[in-house]
Formats: structure tokens, C-alpha cells, sequence
């Protein structure tokens, strides 16, 4: 167990509908990474949050938005749903602003658009 | 921008016997290396890093990997396989000193270890 919890673990939606995506970072991590995984792409980041403010973004589509809250849990928003979001998306936390912090995956949420 | 290659989509191997699964990456500037491992439907749990100093870094369960900065390689080995290696490996490397810390994956190779 890593310490960083996802939910929901898995989300069955339709195309053209919204989602929000939960993570709650390892206590004391400041950091939250997101990543999406899928057979075509593989592992890509999406975004990160430091403490609040928005840090990195990676190869996130403009439909896709998250945030970071005050007690540093995260949300991945996803709308209008295209087949091809079908996906695991993972997030990470680590407890600081260095490379060498290790990165703490949570279990992943798989989404499924029908 | 960072790119990583793991030159080895499957990898099966007999139990008991060597493996090595190779990862080599392309970047401008110096970065952090990591191995990753996911077991089927879990999340990735570190295996081992790469920092500075010695190029030769010892993680868990019995794996190593070796750092060559000449070629560009980061392979990772383990003398002895258990059936328990079964599962999806995957190199990472990040940026030195970038401000922010996201992980540059390369495709995974999957392991599959045979009784």
C-alpha cells in the first residue's frame, strides 16, 4: 500500500459525459502528479500540483481540468467523453519539488466510455 | 524534452534463469533515472533510482541496474527470476533540477517468467 488512495476504482460513463477523478496524496506529500494510462499511448503525464498552484502540464487535453485542494487532495475532471479516454489514470504524490523525491502511485481509476 | 525507448515490449524467461531488460533515453539535459514496476492491476511501485555517484544502484527484490551515460542506458537485471517477477516493467527518467518532476515513461516491457 502506498499510501495514496484513488477513488473511484472503476467508472463506466457514456461519450459526451463529465467525470471527476479523486486522489488523495500520502500524508505530507505537497505534490500530486496525474498520469494516464492506455495501450496505444502507454504511461503520460498529464499535470502536476504543488501545494495548491498548478506546476507542469503534459500532454492534457484542453477538455480535461484539475485542481488541488487546500487539504491537497486532487480532482481530474473530465468532459465530453470520447471513446478514446478509455484509460487508467494514476496519480502520484511525492513530498517535494526535487527529482529525487520518489513518486508514490495510487491503485489507478479505469475509465470505461461506452 | 525527454524520450525513453525499452528496446523489449515481452520478455519471457525460465525460472531461475538471468534477465535483463534493456532502456535507453534521449535528453538534452541531465536527468534521474527510475525502474517502476506494475503487477497485474495494481499501481507502479518504485523498484529502484538513479541519482549520481555509483552507476551500479541495488533496489528490491534482487534487482539491479546499471547507469552508462556514454550509451544512453539505464538496463536493469536480476541474476535469479521468481514466477513472483511476472509483471509489467517500465523506465522513467525526469529532468535535473526543471522546477517540476513529471515522469517521462517508456512503453513497459512485460515479463513473464515460466515454470
Amino acid at each position: 500500500d502506498s499510501g495514496v488512495t484513488q477513488t473511484p476504482k472503476h467508472l463506466i460513463t457514456a461519450t459526451g459525459q463529465r467525470v471527476t477523478l479523486r486522489c488523495s496524496p500520502r500524508s505530507g506529500d505537497l505534490s500530486v502528479y496525474w498520469y494516464q494510462q492506455s495501450l496505444d499511448q502507454g504511461l503520460q503525464f498529464l499535470i502536476h500540483y504543488y501545494n495548491g498552484e498548478e506546476r507542469a502540464k503534459g500532454n492534457i487535453l484542453e477538455r480535461f481540468s484539475a485542481q488541488q485542494f487546500p487539504d491537497l487532495h486532487s480532482e481530474l475532471n473530465l468532459s465530453s467523453l470520447e471513446l478514446g479516454d478509455s484509460a487508467l489514470y494514476f496519480c502520484a504524490s511525492s513530498s517535494g519539488t526535487s527529482g529525487s523525491n520518489e513518486q508514490f502511485f495510487g491503485p489507478g481509476t479505469r475509465l470505461t466510455v461506452l | 524534452a525527454q524520450s525513453v525507448t525499452q528496446l523489449d515490449s515481452q520478455v519471457p524467461v525460465f525460472e531461475e534463469a538471468p534477465v535483463e531488460l534493456r532502456c535507453n533515453y534521449s535528453s538534452s539535459v541531465s536527468v534521474y533515472l527510475f525502474w517502476y514496476v506494475q503487477y497485474p492491476n495494481q499501481g507502479l511501485q518504485l523498484l529502484l533510482k538513479y541519482l549520481s555517484g555509483s552507476t551500479l544502484v541495488k533496489g528490491i527484490n534482487g534487482f539491479e541496474a546499471e547507469f552508462n551515460k556514454s550509451q544512453t542506458s539505464f538496463h536493469l537485471r536480476k541474476p535469479s527470476v521468481h514466477i513472483s517477477d511476472t509483471a509489467e516493467y517500465f523506465c522513467a527518467v525526469t529532468p535535473v533540477g526543471a522546477g517540476s518532476y513529471q515522469l517521462t515513461f517508456g512503453k513497459g516491457t512485460k515479463l513473464s517468467v515460466i515454470p
